[in-house]
């Protein structure tokens, strides 16, 4: 059964760094795709990053100067880092994966997480 | 970045036919993809690739297009699809998703 789950501090400071992580089951993270998704307070969906099956990385270029995506297979987890932090990142961060195996870019959202609500406040 | 524009909120009765669009700002090919959420869970994937129904999903569930014009059907509605339907093209980088669509059943 494919499972995602993500955890992290709930609350998070101004300025300071978010560190996720999204622990697998079911499959491996040397055959699939996942990818991580974040989502305002009552608003709409915005894909982050993924991570390759292969090990290599990708991010909307609209974040990829504050995050780093990356994994441990031996954990079947995939970490999630953003740094400087404000208000406007507020909300439920999601890791998602590819339908199928070894697949390319052009693919969608089969299986979802639960997601972790991430608060910055000071 | 492929602007996804959807309309805010539909409000049906049970039993009819609801018709939830989307329109990209560029081409997406067949590319498109329809996820329904209900509040305080995760999106659950519908549709994929324009007009194919995911895993699980009702019949009653069916969607059209390409290019850059594309519908979610629901037929007929039932109360238990109260949601916000949001979609998702992933032809061109980055992926984005639409605004989502409200339905909301009389």
């Amino acid at each position: 059964q494919v499972q995602l789950k993500e955890s992290g501090p709930g609350l998070v400071q101004p300025s300071q760094t978010l560190s996720l992580t999204c622990t697998v089951s079911g499959f491996s993270l040397t055959s699939y795709n996942v990818h991580w998704v974040r989502q305002p307070p009552g608003k709409g969906l915005e894909w982050m990053g993924r991570m390759r099956y292969n090990g290599d990385t990708s991010y909307n270029s609209a974040l990829k100067s504050r995050l780093s995506i990356s994994r441990d297979t031996s954990k079947n987890q995939v970490f999630l880092k953003m740094n400087s932090l404000q208000t406007d990142d507020t909300g439920t961060y999601y890791c998602t994966r590819d339908p199928y195996y070894y697949s390319g870019d052009l693919n969608w959202f089969a299986y979802w997480g639960q997601g972790t609500l991430v608060t910055v406040s000071s | 970045d492929t602007v996804l524009t959807q309309s805010p909120a539909l409000a049906v009765s049970p039993g009819e036919r609801v018709s939830i669009s989307c329109r990209a700002s560029e081409g997406v090919n067949s590319y498109m993809h329809w996820y329904q959420q209900k509040p305080g869970q995760q999106p659950k994937l519908l549709i994929y690739k324009a007009s194919n129904l995911a895993s699980g999903v009702p019949a009653r569930f069916s969607g059209s297009g390409s290019g850059t014009d594309f519908t979610l059907t629901i037929d007929p509605v039932e109360a238990d699809d109260t949601a916000t339907y949001f979609c998702q093209q992933s032809w061109n980088d980055p992926y984005t998703f639409g605004a989502g669509t409200k339905l909301e059943l009389k």
